[in-house]
């Protein structure tokens, strides 16, 4: 039972460059989400997904897309990378109880030059 | 917007000591709340979590929920130095989202 794994741990973009960051759960779990945490700050959400073919916005969307075909892997997609997506990028899943927590993947830190 | 809110510290307690941490959030209709670890350059991990007023234990932690006051706290007893880390507080509202606070960093001084 891996949990939570992402792909790849470390990716340096140049300027305009595009990439998808993996994302894949075997804990069978409906919800997932994407966030970024910029040095010294808290987690922000970029988008969610409740289900297979579900997605949608969180707080910081912008510059980034999302799919989700099946329940296990939920990729990010960066078009036209830019300076200001340097950031680490954590991938986490939750169940469907109300009072679940969400499991995080150990992470990806990109850096954008 | 729902806030939630830490003092960023850094908060330093000598080993052995009680080291407390606390956690404000905006929505009333906030129903569960986490405690998460995050060692430098490592993803969150879960430490607690607390449903119900009132505090829960679980071995040296233990968390205090008033939610009258809007009010979550995290008290780690007997500090170690392997409890220095960043600390999470993170709340769940009445749909799937979380909400973070910016995180309080401990040091434990040997």
């Amino acid at each position: 039972n891996a949990g939570v794994t992402q792909t790849p741990k470390f990716r340096i973009l140049k300027i305009g460059q595009s990439m998808t960051l993996q994302c894949t759960q075997d804990m069978n779990h409906n919800y997932m989400y994407w966030y970024r945490q910029d040095p010294g700050m808290g987690l922000k959400l970029i988008y969610y997904s409740v289900g297979a073919g579900i997605t949608d916005k969180g707080e910081v969307p912008n510059g980034y897309n999302v799919s989700r075909s099946t329940t296990e892997d939920f990729p990010l997609r960066l078009e036209l990378a830019a300076p200001s997506q340097t950031s680490v990028y954590f991938c986490a899943s939750q169940g469907a109880w109300w009072g679940d927590t969400q499991y995080f993947g150990p992470g990806t830190r990109l850096t954008v030059l | 917007q729902k806030e939630v809110e830490q003092n960023s510290g850094p908060l330093s307690v000598p080993e052995g000591a009680i080291a407390s941490l606390n956690c404000t959030y905006s929505d009333r209709g906030s129903q569960s709340f986490f405690w998460y670890r995050q060692y430098s350059g490592k993803s969150p991990e879960l430490i607690m979590f607390i449903y119900s007023n009132g505090d829960k234990e679980d071995g040296r932690f233990t968390a205090q929920l008033n939610k009258a006051s809007q009010y979550v706290s995290l008290l780690i007893r007997d500090s170690q130095p392997s409890d220095s880390a960043t600390y999470l507080c993170a709340v769940k509202g009445t749909g799937n989202q979380f909400y973070f606070g910016t995180g309080t960093s401990l040091t434990v001084i040997p």
